[in-house]
């Protein structure tokens, strides 16, 4: 059964500073991996998805994530963070041939002037 | 293009009502999940219907059930309701293919039970 994992249930940066937010996934065939992002009060946002098709895939708002298939990882980023990228982010994995997704715990994030 | 609709936003029953919660998906979507939102659990799966079919069911009790209309919009019920289901309950809408699409998601309800 496939599953994700985030390490680090919080995380602090400066404004400006390199936002990494970490993913790992089990599963036993090619995966399907999104993040998501969650305001306070809010939906989910898709920020990227990877699909197979590019190892490095590029999402809103500056973000993007690689796909590393050696270390089971799919790790967010983006070079300088803005204090509207405080919010909670979710790692998700796709089950099988259907639109179920799995989530990992999520990550808070929060951006220091 | 209209995004995910979800009715009523906030709600607040008393143990031991039922509650219905409505999802309008976006047009021409066919898929709808659904999601239980608590701090203690996370965002755990109830179930996916796709084309009126309830695809996929996750680990909760039968009080929660579900279904699909032909317009794909969607309704899920809690019966018999405990202090436990207080949650945001999230919809999901992805489509028109059956699967791996991402699923985009409307803002919620809020339910709270007291």
């Amino acid at each position: 059964a496939q599953s994700v994992t985030q390490l680090g249930s919080h995380v602090s940066v400066s404004e400006g500073a390199l936002v990494l937010l970490r993913c790992n996934y089990s599963s036993s065939v090619p995966p399907y991996l999104f993040w998501y992002v969650q305001y306070p009060n809010q939906g989910l946002q898709l920020l990227l998805k990877y699909t197979s098709a590019a190892t490095l895939v590029k999402g809103i708002n500056g973000f993007e994530a690689e796909f590393k298939k050696s270390e089971t990882s799919f790790h967010l980023t983006k070079p300088s963070a803005h204090m509207s990228d405080a919010a909670e982010y979710f790692c998700a994995v796709s089950e099988g041939a259907t639109n179920k997704l799995i989530f990992g715990t999520g990550t808070l994030l929060a951006v220091q002037p | 293009k209209a995004g995910v609709t979800q009715t009523p936003r906030y709600l607040i029953k008393t143990r031991g009502q039922q509650v219905t919660l409505s999802c309008s998906p976006i047009s021409g979507h066919r898929s709808v999940s659904w999601y239980q939102q608590t701090p203690g659990q996370g965002l755990q799966f109830l179930f996916e219907y796709f084309s009126e079919t309830q695809r996929n069911k996750g680990n909760f009790p039968g009080r929660f059930s579900g279904r699909q209309f032909s317009n794909s919009r969607s309704e899920m019920n809690v019966s018999t309701l405990e202090l436990g289901d207080s949650a945001l309950y999230l919809c999901a809408s992805s489509g028109p293919t059956s699967m791996n699409t991402e699923a985009f998601f409307g803002q919620g309800t809020r339910l709270t039970v007291v």
